[in-house]
């Protein structure tokens, strides 16, 4: 089915260690946006990318690095998880100036 | 600075009863404007989208939104509230060029009262 995936729907691990969330579309929607959901924060952006190999930051990218070598997948890492990062992790995909369309979240705890 | 605000945190109402969750945002020029819905544990629903052309827009579920230029608003209505509708509400604003990046609101939590 067409859609947006997110991988893992869970994930708990401890501080200091990396861990990689997974996103794949299959719209081919050129942006791709990854957000963090935090209470009294509502969304914020950590990165988007406009296509393949076009990545910027959003407004909270401190601690994450982004990928995307393919239009369908755009993969959000820790590089060294603290527990400042303990959220819900949302991502989402568009056509430019169209309605973004979100996966279903990550929830990810960090120890 | 592009802010959007959702002035309300909770909103309680007793099912059957009208809604109006309120939107306010700070953008330099008529933005798209959303409204999103989510249930507990999951992602984001599209409710209703602002481009352009009439400013009340339909959306799904039943729900009514106004762009008033004026007040710089896009307030989301109900006439009449399903326990099904308790839920959060977000209100966006999305970039018209560029990077088409969104700026959500902090969201509104919606009790239903049967």
């Amino acid at each position: 089915d067409a859609g947006i995936t997110q991988s893992p729907r869970y994930k708990i691990t401890e501080t200091g260690r990396q861990v990689t969330l997974m996103c794949h579309q299959t719209w081919s929607h050129s942006y791709m946006f990854w957000y963090r959901q935090d209470l009294g924060h509502g969304l914020r952006l950590i990165y988007y990318s406009a296509a393949a190999d076009i990545t910027d930051k959003g407004e909270v990218p401190d601690g994450y690095v982004v990928s995307r070598s393919k239009t369908e997948n755009f993969p959000l890492t820790l590089e060294s998880a603290t527990r400042s990062q303990t959220s819900v992790y949302f991502c989402a995909s568009s056509e430019p100036g169209r309605p973004q369309h979100f996966g279903d979240g990550t929830r990810l705890s960090i120890l | 600075a592009q802010s959007v605000t959702q002035p309300d945190i909770h909103i309680t109402v007793s099912e059957g009863a009208s809604l109006e969750l309120r939107c306010n945002y700070s953008y330099g020029a008529t933005p798209y404007l959303f409204w999103y819905v989510q249930s507990p544990g999951q992602g984001l629903q599209l409710l209703l989208k602002y481009f352009s052309g009439d400013t009340l827009v339909q959306g799904i579920k039943g729900f009514e939104a106004e762009f008033k230029r004026s007040q710089s608003s896009f307030n989301l209505r109900k006439p009449s509230v399903h326990w099904s509708d308790a839920a959060e509400y977000f209100c966006a604003v999305g970039e018209t060029s560029g990077t088409y990046k969104y700026i959500f609101g902090t969201g509104t939590r919606l009790k239903v009262l049967a």
